[in-house]
């Protein structure tokens, strides 16, 4: 079945520590990933995206994400939180051998205490 | 550049009406997709439609059904609602479809249904 994982569904963090959103999916061919996020009364917009090439991708706003192939995965990372970061944040995986659906994880919202 | 509007943005139902979402996607764009965001859940995919055709459609049962009109617009029609259809639908937009790489989803804000 075609599913993506989200591992953590709340996390609260102080400003200025590190961040990592886990992203694990099911799909064995060729994928797109993303990460979009739905700051607070805004809707849901993307944040960085991976097609090919280099597996390690930058977006706005300091954020990073690393697709591993072996592992499945494209995990969020972000040095340094800050209070404006606090936001819903969606992985979403694109595969052609499953239609092509854009299908979302379950979202992890994040909390950032400043 | 105007963004993805959906109306109306709430709108509470009774179990066994009927209901129509309704979906603007940015000027150019030709794909539009549907969405439910139940709590919880994530987001649900639910339709895609690009050129005035249905492309895929979502693990949904088919009172969930929709159309795109020639200019590009769309809606959602979900019969005799239930009270698990609550949820927040959105609605977004690309150029071309999700197959190609260059075309991420544009989400509008959503329209928020109660069912009662």
């Amino acid at each position: 079945a075609q599913s993506v994982s989200q591992h953590n569904h709340h996390v609260i963090l102080s400003e200025a520590a590190s961040l990592e959103l886990g992203c694990n999916y099911s799909y064995g061919g060729t994928v797109n990933l993303f990460w979009y996020v739905q700051y607070p009364g805004q809707h849901l917009q993307l944040l960085l995206k991976y097609f090919s090439g280099d597996p390690l991708v930058k977006g706005i706003k300091g954020f990073e994400a690393e697709f591993i192939k072996s592992k499945f995965s494209f995990n969020l990372r972000k040095p340094s939180v800050q209070w404006s970061d606090t936001a819903e944040y969606f992985c979403a995986v694109n595969a052609a051998e499953y239609g092509n659906k854009l299908v979302f994880g379950a979202g992890t919202i994040l909390r950032v205490k400043s | 550049e105007a963004g993805v509007t959906q109306s109306p943005t709430h709108l509470i139902k009774t179990r066994g009406q009927q209901v129509t979402l309704r979906c603007s996607p940015i000027s150019g764009h030709t794909s539009v997709y549907w969405y439910q965001q139940a709590l919880g859940l994530g987001l649900q995919f639910l339709l895609w439609y690009d050129e005035g055709e249905e492309r895929n459609r979502g693990n949904f049962p088919p009172r969930f059904s929709g159309r795109q009109f020639p200019n590009y617009s769309s809606e959602l029609n979900v019969n005799a609602l239930e009270l698990e259809d609550s949820a927040l639908y959105l609605c977004a937009s690309s150029l071309a479809g999700f197959g190609t790489t260059t075309s991420p989803l544009h989400f509008g804000n959503g329209t928020r249904l109660t069912v009662t």
